[in-house]
């Protein structure tokens, strides 16, 4: 089993959409969690960090449910801009602290 | 302006080259990482440098050797590739190991 499970997508939606992208993780013990944002032929960029609570940043909501491992990523009001690969990662707290991605999830927002 | 610097952005070897990546970050951060990203797979991590100490190799080959002279500086020496090396490889920083990281805009490298 992958550390990190995302599905890779595409997903097509039309600009004003609400989308939603789920993660799961297997590693009982991680810690920290983050959603990267990466454009084509582009390096990934910080997109938030999810907290236990959950947070919200503007259109983007991200929750977290540990006890199903898994993290969740809101986007309301789709722009064209937000086509990218988002991808999920995972830190644990045990051993060697080690950043997890999982391979992303593509979305493509049509006008 | 990112603050993560890697050179060059291409590069193109033949299997019996010898070349080096170079990351430098202006971050202030204690540890920097090399990733390789290839088509359709997520990012592998390959070496972490914290303190300028190496903590980790994930069993990458020996073709592959970083090199980190300071905590500002982090190079990745390539040499006798493979065609399947080809990828973007990625450095990153940190504040420290638990923080989010920080990356660089890639080397596209090709081995031919």
């Amino acid at each position: 089993r992958k550390e990190v499970e995302q599905d890779p997508g595409p997903f097509n939606v039309p600009e004003g959409a609400t989308v939603a992208f789920n993660c799961t993780y297997s590693n009982s013990a991680s810690q920290s969690f983050f959603w990267y944002r990466q454009d084509c032929r582009k390096e990934p960029k910080l997109l938030m960090s999810v907290y236990s609570s959950g947070n919200e940043d503007g259109r983007f909501t991200a929750q977290l449910n540990r006890a199903s491992q898994y993290i969740s990523l809101l986007i309301r009001d789709s722009k064209l801009s937000d086509s990218a690969t988002y991808l999920c990662v995972v830190r644990s707290n045990t051993g060697f602290q080690k950043l997890v991605f999982g391979t992303g999830t593509r979305l493509l927002v049509s006008p | 302006e990112t603050g993560v610097t890697q050179t060059p952005r291409h590069l193109v070897m033949g299997m019996t080259n010898k070349k080096s990546l170079k990351c430098e970050q202006h971050l202030g951060h204690n540890a920097m990482y090399w990733y390789k990203q290839s088509a359709k797979k997520p990012l592998e991590l390959m070496f972490v440098y914290s303190l300028e100490e190496r903590v980790e190799n994930n069993s990458v080959p020996s073709r592959f050797s970083p090199e980190c002279p300071n905590s500002s500086h982090l190079f990745l020496h390539l040499h006798t590739l493979q065609p399947e090396d080809s990828a973007l490889y990625l450095c990153a920083s940190s504040q420290e190991r638990q923080a989010e990281a920080f990356f660089g805009q890639g080397t596209r490298l090709t081995v031919v």
